[in-house]
């Protein structure tokens, strides 16, 4: 059964740096998606993307993310300058398009970890 | 700004008994709600979703159900199983307007099905 892939599992980071999580969505969906759940609260939505366009994207997602689908297969979320608070679970996930119905599929999840 | 609520973080029944969660939202034009299951450092799982013109669908053992006068909804699992322990979410989504259908999500509620 196909699914969604993240990379790396964990990954740690100090205060400032740049990271890049990767994502494989499944590979006929159309939608993607980016969530984060910091430890003891909600998934709380990111971003989505459309055609090769952010088409919705929430107050965290600041000037300091950004995303990319940069070969048809990988979606990656980067965040420029890691903050303490951006230590959290990340979710990747797709879907199909609407005559397939609405649900979103996710990946396993990346735990960032910013010191 | 809780959208959706799931007002109880956790919940016992015993093996082969019903289990009810409870959901409510707020925003009357969400058109779609799904559940999901999530274990521990995992990406959640799809369970079952229904359409705001629907008020039941069944899978197997699950069932949701929607009142959307109440704008509340019910996930059944029966009979429930020990391997069904997990948190339960509860999500919706607006999928017309130009609205991607990014998932507002509740807080989860710890389902603990004892032998």
């Amino acid at each position: 059964e196909p699914e969604v892939t993240q990379t790396p599992s964990h990954q740690v980071t100090q205060m400032g740096q740049e990271v890049i999580l990767r994502c494989v969505p499944i590979s006929n969906h159309l939608y993607f998606y980016w969530y984060r759940q910091i430890l003891g609260q909600k998934v709380e939505f990111l971003v989505s993307f459309y055609n090769n366009e952010i088409s919705e994207k929430s107050e965290i997602f600041d000037d300091q993310f950004s995303v990319e689908r940069p070969d048809g297969s990988n979606f990656t979320l980067k965040i420029r300058s890691t903050k303490l608070e951006d230590s959290a679970m990340y979710f990747c996930a797709s879907r199909n398009g609407p005559l397939a119905g609405y649900e979103q599929y996710f990946g396993p999840g990346t735990r960032l970890t910013v010191t | 700004d809780q959208q959706v609520k799931q007002n109880s973080p956790s919940l016992s029944v015993q093996e082969g008994r019903i289990s009810i969660l409870n959901c409510d939202y707020t925003n009357s034009m969400f058109d779609y709600f799904l559940w999901y299951k999530k274990y521990p450092a995992e990406g959640p799982t799809f369970l079952i979703s229904i359409s705001s013109i629907k008020d039941k669908n069944e899978d197997g053992r699950f069932t949701v159900f929607l009142n959307k006068s109440a704008k509340h909804l019910s996930l059944h699992i029966v009979p429930s199983q020990p391997g069904d322990s997990a948190v339960y979410f509860c999500a919706a989504s607006l999928n017309y307007g130009g609205s991607q259908g990014n998932l507002i999500f509740g807080k989860g509620t710890k389902l603990s099905v004892k032998p």
